[in-house]
């Protein structure tokens, strides 16, 4: 059965300190993959999703990234974190292209800024 | 533009108590719907999917129908360990793919013993 895991859980940093979230998929090939934010009050609002190695398209223009280095693996990064960065982030993977397939998240990574 | 609409907002209920909750959305052409269930501090946890109107699916105490408009999702007998947040998503994006899903902002539902 297909499992995915995003670290840590918890996060906590100073606003202009990087940032690297992961995210692994086990399980399955060639899944599509995606980085969410979840705010109170404002539901899931996506912010990345890719493909493909190496393939990533941007949602929203923001302060963050996205990188996807092995065909399971999702990577979520920021250079200088803001304080509007806070929030609960939620990694999500489905199978590929071509089918109307559900999204399947991890359990997400709550990131506070200080 | 797609949108989904969640009610109520909160939902209290006594243990046995059943009710329904309410999705509805406005979509160019429905290529599905999503039901989640999410617990504090979790990721959402799939559900069901509905492809088109009249379909209906259930797991346990949870049954999930879908007209051309809205869908529902039927609590019946529902115990303190359905307390949860429940969101609906619709697909969006183009070509037929299901990447870019679109939320509603989900029901609160508190199930009391």
């Amino acid at each position: 059965s297909q499992t995915i895991h995003q670290w840590p859980a918890t996060l906590v940093q100073p606003v202009g300190s990087p940032l690297s979230l992961e995210c692994t998929v086990e399980g399955t090939s060639n899944p599509n993959l995606y980085w969410y934010r979840q705010a109170a009050g404002r539901g899931l609002q996506l912010l990345f999703y890719s493909v493909g190695i190496g393939q990533i398209s941007s949602e929203v223009p923001q302060n963050l990234s996205a990188s996807r280095p092995q065909d399971r693996q999702f990577i979520l990064s920021s250079k200088k974190l803001l304080l509007s960065d806070s929030g609960f982030y939620l990694c999500a993977w489905s199978v590929q292209w071509g089918s109307n397939q559900p999204q399947h998240f991890g359990d997400g990574t709550r990131l506070s800024i200080l | 533009e797609d949108q989904v609409t969640q009610s109520p907002e909160a939902l209290r209920l006594q243990e046995g108590e059943s009710s329904s909750l309410n999705c509805s959305y406005t979509v160019s052409g429905l290529r599905g719907l999503f039901w989640y269930r999410q617990d504090p501090g979790k990721g959402p946890e799939f559900l069901f999917t509905l492809y088109s109107a009249g379909e209906e699916k259930e797991k346990e105490r949870l049954k999930a129908t879908l007209t051309k408009k809205e869908s529902f999702l039927h609590i019946t007998a529902p115990k303190p360990e359905d307390s949860a947040t429940y969101l609906c998503a619709v697909p969006g994006g183009s070509g037929g793919s299901n990447y870019k899903l679109t939320f509603g902002k989900g029901t609160l539902l508190t199930v009391n013993p």
